[in-house]
């Protein structure tokens, strides 16, 4: 597996502000990915980070509101933009190491409280 | 209809039994099936990680696929304190297809 450290792991910021959150694998890897994880609820894919151009976002996921950076293989970035208590809620970044089908696997995540 | 259903429980045992836990899915492309586990404060961590039909054994863990039933498993024997978590499942078709979570059981282990 990869050591994947996420930054920071916690925060809580004022409704209309933006966080970036970066994400930090320890070898290079090929895909990348963000999620959102709200209690009760299933993880929710936002955006698959693509190393050189834009990422994939999923359905209900805009660029403008989740900016994701990618410049190498093994760093990301997910911005989450005027922010709103709904926002809140745990960010993870995960990683596949290999071709399809191989598992991923998670950072600590970032629990974030929007006031 | 859901792609994967999990029962969120959560779900207290006492210390030493085993603990029974399953997903039911619609997508018949699935063919990687995984089980996470996720402590308090702490992302998904692998736990199980298996293809296609059949069962797979790690330790006290037993992973289960039944695709014509379109059923996952995840058995713990002896359960442990230590072994109090959230288990999600996820499965994929594989290729660059997106994983299909579960929402989570939550699991109590009772000393």
């Amino acid at each position: 597996s990869a050591v994947i450290s996420q930054k920071p792991s916690r925060d809580i910021c004022q409704r209309g502000t933006s966080l970036t959150i970066q994400c930090q694998v320890d070898s290079q890897v090929t895909m990348m990915f963000w999620y959102r994880q709200q209690p009760g609820q299933s993880l929710t894919l936002i955006a698959t980070a693509n190393q050189g151009s834009e990422a994939t976002y999923e359905s209900g996921f805009v660029i403008d509101k989740f900016p994701i950076s990618r410049p190498n293989l093994t760093f990301s970035t997910l911005t989450v933009s005027n922010m709103s208590p709904e926002d809140s809620s745990i960010y993870l970044c995960s990683v596949r190491l290999q071709g399809g089908g191989q598992p991923q696997h998670f950072g600590d995540g970032t629990r974030l409280s929007i006031l | 209809q859901k792609e994967v259903e999990q029962d969120p429980g959560p779900l207290s045992v006492p210390e030493g039994a085993i603990v029974s836990l399953n997903c039911t899915y619609s997508n018949s492309a699935f063919q990687y099936f995984m089980w996470y586990r996720q402590y308090s404060r702490k992302g998904p961590e692998l736990l199980m990680y298996t293809y296609s039909s059949g069962n797979k054994e790690d330790g006290r863990f037993t992973a289960q696929v039944d695709k014509s039933s379109k059923y996952i498993s995840l058995f713990i024997r002896d359960s442990q304190p230590s072994d109090s978590a959230t288990y999600l499942c996820a499965m994929s078709a594989g290729g660059n297809n997106r994983l299909a979570f579960g929402k989570g059981n939550q699991v109590v282990v009772i000393p």
